[in-house]
């Protein structure tokens, strides 16, 4: 079946610094993928939908010059979360719509536990 | 903007028994209703999911249930097991656009 892969699984970063999340579609083309975010026993928060060849869309309330989505290829797309501080400590999950038509779902890349400290 | 309001927020059953939980949603740009999975520290995983030519789908001992008018579907797991104990989320297409909007989540812890 359709497979994303996401890396890395988890990242400790120091306070100030730029962490760089990557997600790769291994058997399909995605030209759109999602970011999620996720915080301790929340549910899963859209953040931006990832366009391949053009700019991404945010959410409402989510900084996009602090979170860059670069979606340079049909097979990936990177979320880097720029001068990171404790706060933007999450779990991030990218995702991606599959098939079409009738047969279409979406497919969940296994997340990023980001810490910040 | 799509809401996708789920209970409850936590739910537990005792081995063998069955659990139900809800999911409500709004508008919705398309017809495709999953239930997604999690087990700490991991990503959703597709659990079972449900286009609305049938009111009902069943997958082993899984079933969604779905109500259009009422704009409410819902999972039931038959013969619980404690390896069934997760996070729960309902999800519905937005009415804006292609991605999924998630309902708060249902912690449930199966006893054994």
């Amino acid at each position: 079946g359709a497979v994303v892969s996401q890396h890395p699984s988890r990242v400790i970063c120091k306070s100030g610094t730029s962490v760089k999340i990557e997600c790769r579609s291994l058997d399909f083309q995605a030209t759109t993928m999602f970011w999620y975010r996720q915080f301790p026993k929340q549910s899963l928060m859209l953040m931006a939908t990832s366009n391949e060849g053009s700019k991404a869309t945010y959410e409402q309330g989510v900084e996009k010059d602090k979170f860059l989505i670069n979606h340079a290829s049909l097979t990936l797309s990177t979320l880097t979360v720029t001068s990171a501080h404790p706060e933007d400590s999450s779990f991030y999950i990218c995702s991606a719509r599959i098939g079409q038509g009738a047969f279409f779902g979406y497919t969940f890349g296994s997340g990023t536990r980001l810490t910040v400290v | 903007q799509q809401q996708v309001k789920q209970s409850p927020q936590s739910l537990i059953v005792q081995k063998g028994g069955i659990s139900i939980i809800n999911c409500a949603y709004e508008n919705t740009a398309f017809d495709y209703f999953p239930w997604y999975q999690q087990f700490p520290g991991k990503g959703p995983a597709l659990l079972i999911a449900i286009r609305p030519d049938v009111s009902e789908k069943k997958e082993g001992r899984f079933t969604i249930s779905f109500n259009k008018s009422a704009k409410q579907f819902s999972l039931h797991i038959m013969d619980s097991q404690p390896g069934d104990s997760a996070t729960y989320f309902c999800a519905a297409p937005s009415n804006a656009g292609n991605m999924l909007t998630f309902g708060g989540g249902t912690r449930l812890m199966v006893k054994p």
